[in-house]
């Protein structure tokens, strides 16, 4: 059971350049999110989705898009990367139904992305 | 929109010594609180809630947070710690009805011998 997978695990991208952050779950949860993670910042919602073709911004959401044609998928895409962009990327699931929230995000390991 | 603040960045303390992080949170709804841990170079995990019932919550391996209404608080404790504890801990809020966690800003234990 791999629960949730990132990749890349590392990238570099210059200004200007445009990338896609691939997540997939394998656990057949509704709900999906995209977090950045600075130092001393915690962690920023980007965007989330809680089901397949819904989707809606969370904190940061400006320079970044999302699209969630599948349960299992949820890329994140950078376009126009610019330095400020520069984080690890957290992609997130979890599964919830009215009456059986449990709280719990399960976590890939993270996308170290540097902008140059 | 509800916040969360972690006062202490860093928390320093020696094994087998106590730990108290602590953990305030701004809502004026029900809400549903959270202890995340991040190992080094890992995705965070969660490592207790409180959701309803007994506000004394408590992790497989000996952390326990409590539940203060009055003090909008949910500090995180353990009586005795160990090098392996050593790791950056997040406190998180949700608002009841709402699908989104607010993390805090963390705090970084590190456990020294």
């Amino acid at each position: 059971n791999a629960g949730v997978t990132q990749t890349p695990k590392f990238r570099i991208l210059k200004i200007g350049q445009s990338m896609t952050l691939q997540c997939t779950q394998d656990m057949n949860h509704n709900y999906m999110y995209w977090y950045r993670q600075d130092p001393g910042m915690g962690l920023k919602l980007i965007y989330y989705s809680v089901g397949a073709g819904i989707t809606d911004k969370g904190e940061v959401p400006n320079g970044y898009n999302v699209s969630r044609s599948t349960t299992e998928d949820f890329p994140l895409r950078l376009e126009l990367a610019a330095p400020s962009q520069t984080s690890v990327y957290f992609c997130a699931s979890s599964y919830s139904t009215t009456g059986t929230y449990t709280g719990e995000l399960f976590f890939g390991e993270g996308s170290r992305l540097t902008v140059l | 929109a509800q916040s969360v603040t972690q006062l202490d960045s860093q928390v320093p303390v020696f094994e087998e010594a106590p730990v108290e992080l602590r953990c305030n949170y701004s809502s004026s709804v029900s809400v549903y609180l959270f202890w995340y841990v991040q190992y080094p170079n890992q995705g965070l995990q969660l490592l207790l809630k409180y959701l309803s019932g007994s506000t004394l919550v408590k992790s497989i391996n000996g952390f326990e947070a409590e539940f203060n209404k009055s003090q909008t608080s949910f500090h995180l404790r353990k009586p005795s710690v160990h090098i392996s504890d050593t790791a950056e801990y997040f406190c998180a809020v949700k608002r009841g009805g709402g699908n989104k966690l607010t993390f805090g800003t963390g705090t970084q234990l590190k456990v020294e011998l």
